[in-house]
């Protein structure tokens, strides 16, 4: 049963503290995408990734990290200079990352709850 | 730059009363358009897209889009509205050298 999975789905932070939040996919898909979500703003991109060892900052990169080691996964570190990260989390992933192509439909993921201490 | 919009917030519709949805976009060639639905505390679940084709679009759910270009609209539809309706739905525009772009979304209430 393929998909994209999530974790943890709720996720509490301390004051000067590093979270990290897991995403995995097994629909062997090459690009990967993460998103914060607050309400009266839809989604707005943080970082993007269309192949391993790659990835692209989005419109609101600061505060956070990405890796992408592995195929199926793309870790968000939502790190201490981030001073507003209350929000909810998306990861999503697409055939392929290229601009402009239908391969890069979007599916998403259940979403990671983040609040802060 | 590609950009959407969809003007209303929020819609109340009774149930079995037909709906639409509306979403504007601007982009400079012809888009790739979708439509996404998100239930509280859920991630998005894709509804229906276009890329070329045939205008009017059918999806999951019962629901249907139509891209009018003259009026660059991609409106969303539902002849008869269930409870199980009522969720977020957001509409998004790709097609360029930018990444896909989402609209704020608009909530839809459903009434007995």
């Amino acid at each position: 049963d393929g998909g994209i999975t999530q974790s943890p789905k709720y996720l509490f932070r301390k004051e000067g503290q590093n979270v990290t939040l897991s995403c995995e996919q097994n629909l062997n898909h090459d690009a990967m995408y993460w998103y914060r979500q607050d309400p009266g703003q839809g989604l707005r991109l943080i970082y993007y990734s269309q192949i391993v060892n790659d990835f692209q900052k989005g419109d609101i990169a600061e505060g956070y990290s990405v890796s992408r080691e592995k195929k199926e996964s793309f870790p968000l570190t939502v790190t201490s200079a981030q001073k507003n990260p209350t929000a909810f989390y998306l990861c999503a992933s697409s055939i392929d990352g290229r601009p402009g192509s239908p391969q890069e439909t979007q599916y998403f993921g259940p979403g990671t709850r983040l609040l802060v201490l | 730059a590609q950009s959407v919009t969809q003007p209303d917030i929020h819609i109340t519709v009774s149930e079995g009363a037909s709906l639409e949805l509306r979403c504007n976009y601007s982009y400079g060639a012809t888009p790739y358009l979708f439509w996404y639905v998100q239930s509280p505390g859920q991630g998005l679940q894709l509804l229906l897209k276009y890329f070329s084709g045939d205008t009017l679009v059918q999806g999951i759910k019962g629901f249907e889009a139509e891209f009018k270009r003259s009026q660059s609209s991609f409106n969303l539809r539902k002849p008869s509205v269930h409870w199980s309706d009522a969720a977020e739905y957001f509409c998004a525009v790709g097609g360029g050298y930018q990444k896909v772009t989402f609209g704020i979304g608009t909530k839809l209430q459903v009434i007995p």
